[in-house]
């Protein structure tokens, strides 16, 4: 089966430009997750869909970031305006459910704020 | 509060020599562990999660609630084994540790 698709897959802009990044799940996985990897850090969960709500975006800085996942399918993430510390991997993953299934990663798009 | 910890960054061992990657939880209600891992140019991936109790790639897992660890073992490590390594807790929220990189010398 094909796998998670994230796009692009890098980014460069300069601070306070607008970026969106999108992301296609697995067919059929109702959950879809969005994290930020900062260099030499674990992954942070941004936020959670389940089908197209909102499960849990506490760690979603909101001022900035929006996600949306319309027909509960794919997913976009935007940030806008962008700061330096917002570089990072933000990866996108999916899950046939919640607890303690299996999350599938896509590839990843790497942002680079100048 | 929910945290993950990982003492090491960087763990090296010969191949054939046993490995140990510790992770330690804070969590006030029933954890659920896993181990993710990152082999190079590749995507992020299960490893095992601590409900299967199995073993997969020779590696496995325990829950130590007194404790409070799910440390990562395997008997004798492979260079194939070379990865980066992270423990997570799906309490609240999924939460990953800061990721130990295994590095399998020849």
């Amino acid at each position: 089966e094909a796998g998670v698709a994230q796009s692009p897959r890098y980014k460069i802009i300069e601070k306070r430009q607008s970026v969106a990044f999108w992301c296609n799940p697995i067919s059929g996985h109702a959950t879809l997750y969005w994290y930020q990897q900062i260099l030499g850090q674990g992954p942070k969960l941004l936020i959670q869909f389940q089908n197209n709500g909102v499960v849990d975006d506490s760690q979603l800085p909101k001022d900035r970031f929006s996600a949306e996942r319309l027909k509960g399918v794919d997913s976009t993430l935007k940030i806008q305006p962008a700061k330096l510390e917002d570089s990072a991997v933000y990866l996108c993953a999916s899950s046939l459910g919640g607890k303690n299934y299996e999350q599938y990663f896509g590839p990843g798009t790497r942002l680079t704020v100048t | 509060a929910q945290r993950v910890t990982q003492p090491e960054k960087l763990l090296s061992v010969f191949k054939g020599a046993p490995v140990e990657l510790k992770c330690n939880y804070s969590y006030s209600g029933s954890p659920e562990l896993f181990w993710y891992v990152q082999y190079s140019r590749q995507r992020l991936q299960l490893l095992l999660r601590h409900i299967s109790r199995e073993s997969i790639k020779g590696f496995t897992a325990d829950l130590n609630k007194g404790e409070t660890s799910f440390h990562l073992k395997k008997p004798f490590a492979q260079e194939e084994d070379s990865a980066m390594y992270y423990c997570v807790l799906d309490g609240q929220n999924f939460v990953f540790g800061p990721g130990t990189r295994l590095s399998v010398l020849p």
